[in-house]
């Protein structure tokens, strides 16, 4: 059973210019939660979704979307970056994102983005 | 305020040591907590989930133990490998509305030679 895969896994872009980052949970999971990852930092959640919803959302700004299409692969969106917005962007899947009941997420290798 | 605490930030031991890494939790109410591997440069890896009720869970050389009533728990590496190398993550789980996930900040493990 193919991973959690997430493309690219290195983007550099510079100030002002908006990326969309891809991911691809594993076949049946149709929870999709995304996290973001700087140096000394835990990771930060960005936001899940769930059956082509946005089920939770972290306390980012609004520069910061996503969806997910019916086929539960995911696109997280960042417009008009910021040199802080440099990070290490994590994709999880899961199969229905039940945090509560001990759910495993699995988590893709990373799309690393270098805003200069 | 929900929040993980990790302790050491970092640790360094001789391969074929155990080490035990601590983490502390104020996350109320509490659902789960999870301990992850993440190598460098790579996503986490579960290790193991441990439910309210669970006191002690195993994976390998990998052993978490939870203490419900004083909030701690604690991952255990007996005879480490250079492959254990990585930073381990304490996770807790909150029952609130939107059932997020706590992540600490992590134990960053070296294993030498």
């Amino acid at each position: 059973k193919a991973g959690v895969t997430q493309t690219p896994r290195y983007l550099i872009k510079t100030r002002g210019q908006q990326v969309t980052l891809s991911c691809s949970p594993i076949s049946g999971h149709r929870s999709v939660s995304w996290y973001q990852q700087t140096p000394g930092q835990g990771l930060q959640f960005l936001f899940e979704y769930f059956s082509e919803t946005q089920r939770n959302k972290g306390n980012f700004p609004g520069r910061f979307s996503g969806r997910q299409f019916s086929n539960s692969r995911s696109e997280m969106n960042v417009s008009t970056l910021e040199l802080g917005d440099s990070a290490l962007y994590l994709c999880a899947s899961s199969l229905v994102g039940v945090t509560t009941k001990g759910e495993t997420q699995y988590f893709g290798p990373g799309t690393r983005l270098l805003v200069l | 305020k929900n929040q993980v605490e990790q302790s050491p930030q970092s640790l360094i031991i001789l391969e074929g040591k155990n080490c035990t890494l601590q983490c502390n939790y104020t996350v109320s109410p509490f659902s789960n907590l999870r301990w992850y591997k993440q190598d460098t440069g790579r996503g986490p890896v579960s290790l193991t989930i441990m439910t309210f009720s669970e006191n002690t869970k195993s994976n390998g050389r990998y052993t978490a133990t939870l203490d419900a009533d004083t909030k701690q728990s604690s991952l255990h590496i007996t005879a480490s490998q250079l492959s254990d190398s990585a930073s381990y993550i304490c996770v807790v789980s909150a029952r609130d509305s939107n059932y997020q996930l706590i992540w600490g900040a992590g134990t960053k493990l070296i294993i030498k030679p």
